[in-house]
């Protein structure tokens, strides 16, 4: 089965902050991944698609990028309404893991 | 618009059973392979059981084989998990997602199924 290892589990920022999570596939999966960010109490939303690709509404300053077995989400500009658990997931094979989520707090 | 709607959560008595539905709206539900992932309180995301879109084949994790069935109505719109044998252990808000393949997920809000004696 496909792994993801995601990092850090934790980050504490400042609104501003260039933030970066990273999503590591035990193999190879090509572009099939997706990032998502998840409030308290709420579903998670979709970021990110095929790796790389912006899913419509989001806003710009969140940008995802893939080397080799390496995904990155990363987030220019850290706002307020960012401060979430963002997820990633393997979107092509079973049993479609998650990575372990990275909790975003306010420094 | 998209919508899924889950419903059919709750407290079980452990070795109890439930059955969730998810009621699909704002898209041709029968084209789409369908999930449910779980979530247990404060922890990740894990998914459950798969069904493809004519409802032929199946998969499900390890964690639930041979205890959960998944299904789907596509006559009416509505994906299944019916879930027996329960156990603390399976305590969680439960999703189901659309399966947009390379372009990702689209999620319900989830219901709670609450495991206790």
């Amino acid at each position: 089965d496909i792994q993801l290892t995601q990092s850090p589990s934790f980050l504490s920022a400042s609104v501003g902050d260039r933030v970066t999570i990273t999503c590591r596939a035990s193999q190879g999966i090509g572009t099939y991944l997706a990032w998502y960010q998840q409030k308290p109490g709420k579903a998670p939303k979709l970021l990110i698609y095929a790796a790389s690709t912006l899913q419509s509404g989001v806003p710009s300053r969140f940008s995802g990028s893939v080397s080799e077995t390496e995904f990155t989400l990363t987030i220019s500009s850290l706002q307020p309404e960012d401060f979430a658990t963002y997820y990633c997931q393997h979107l092509n094979s079973f049993p479609l893991p998650f990575g372990g989520g990275t909790k975003v707090e306010i420094k | 618009e998209v919508q899924l709607v889950e419903s059919g959560g709750g407290l079980v008595q452990p070795g109890g059973s439930l059955r969730l539905s998810c009621a699909a709206s704002g898209f041709p539900f029968k084209t789409y392979w369908m999930h449910w992932v779980r979530q247990a309180p404060g922890k990740g995301l894990v998914w459950v059981s798969h069904i493809s879109s004519d409802g032929s084949t199946t998969t499900y994790a390890d964690s639930v084989k041979g205890r959960f069935t998944i299904s789907r109505d596509n006559a009416k719109n509505i994906l299944y998990l019916q879930m027996n044998g329960l156990t603390v252990e399976d305590t969680a808000v439960y999703y189901c997602t659309r399966d947009r393949r390379l372009l990702g997920h689209d999620w319900g809000q989830g219901t709670l199924v609450t495991v206790s004696s």
